[in-house]
């Protein structure tokens, strides 16, 4: 299984872009990375996935290089309500969707 | 409509006593699992079912037990509850096509064993 790590906490302020790198050196041909917001009392929310380069969404991009041994989510102008827990999952089958501890990120005013 | 629903959302029992959640998709979806989130945050996935057949159990106690009436369905039976199943049980749910895609979660049911 593709082990992933994260920061375990990170803070911005209001209107800033935050990048959380997640690293992933074991990560297979068939893997897939994906990265979901998490808000207290509430389960998982996908975010965005990508396979390699660059992917952009409405909400947020995802940079992977070319060897993908690591990702990073683009938040841009973070707002308060963007406060929570970010997820990075590497998957390539139903049966490697366990999720590590998470990035805690607290946007400040 | 939710996607995917989970009752009850708390659930506050003794030691030993035997306990259920259900689980209900209207997604459509083939392929439905549970996870268990610690007060560390991790979320560890416990079974997957796809089109009712179990296709992931991971190292869990046999006292955990889920059912699968048909795929829109995910249920958790736990059998003489222990102080350490205290967590908090989601359900999600997935279209599975050559990876797993995108998952769904519920709300979550928060389990306090006392």
């Amino acid at each position: 299984l593709a082990k992933t790590t994260q920061p375990i906490s990170m803070d911005s302020y209001e209107g800033q872009e935050v990048n959380i790198t997640c690293s992933h050196n074991n990560i297979a041909t068939n893997d897939y990375i994906t990265w979901y917001q998490q808000f207290p009392s509430q389960g998982p929310r996908f975010i965005i996935q990508g396979y390699k380069t660059k992917v952009t969404n409405e909400v947020a991009s995802l940079f992977i290089p070319a060897d993908r041994k690591s990702s990073t989510l683009s938040l841009p102008r973070v707002s308060l309500s963007d406060t929570a827990v970010y997820y990075c999952l590497v998957e390539g089958s139903a049966r490697q969707l366990t999720f590590g501890s998470g990035t805690q990120l607290t946007v400040l005013p | 409509d939710t996607a995917v629903s989970q009752t009850p959302k708390y659930l506050v029992t003794q030691m030993g006593n035997d306990k259920s959640i259900k689980c209900e998709q209207n997604l459509g979806h083939d392929t439905m699992y549970w996870y268990k989130q610690d007060s560390k945050k991790f979320l560890k996935i416990m079974f997957s079912y796809n089109n009712k057949e179990l296709i992931i159990n991971e190292t869990v106690p046999n006292r955990f037990s889920p059912k699968s009436p048909d795929k829109a369905h995910l249920n958790l039976h736990i059998n003489s509850l222990e102080l350490g199943d205290s967590a908090v049980y989601f359900c999600a749910s997935s279209q599975t096509g050559t990876h797993a895609g995108e998952l769904f979660f519920g709300e979550g049911s928060r389990l306090t064993v006392l």
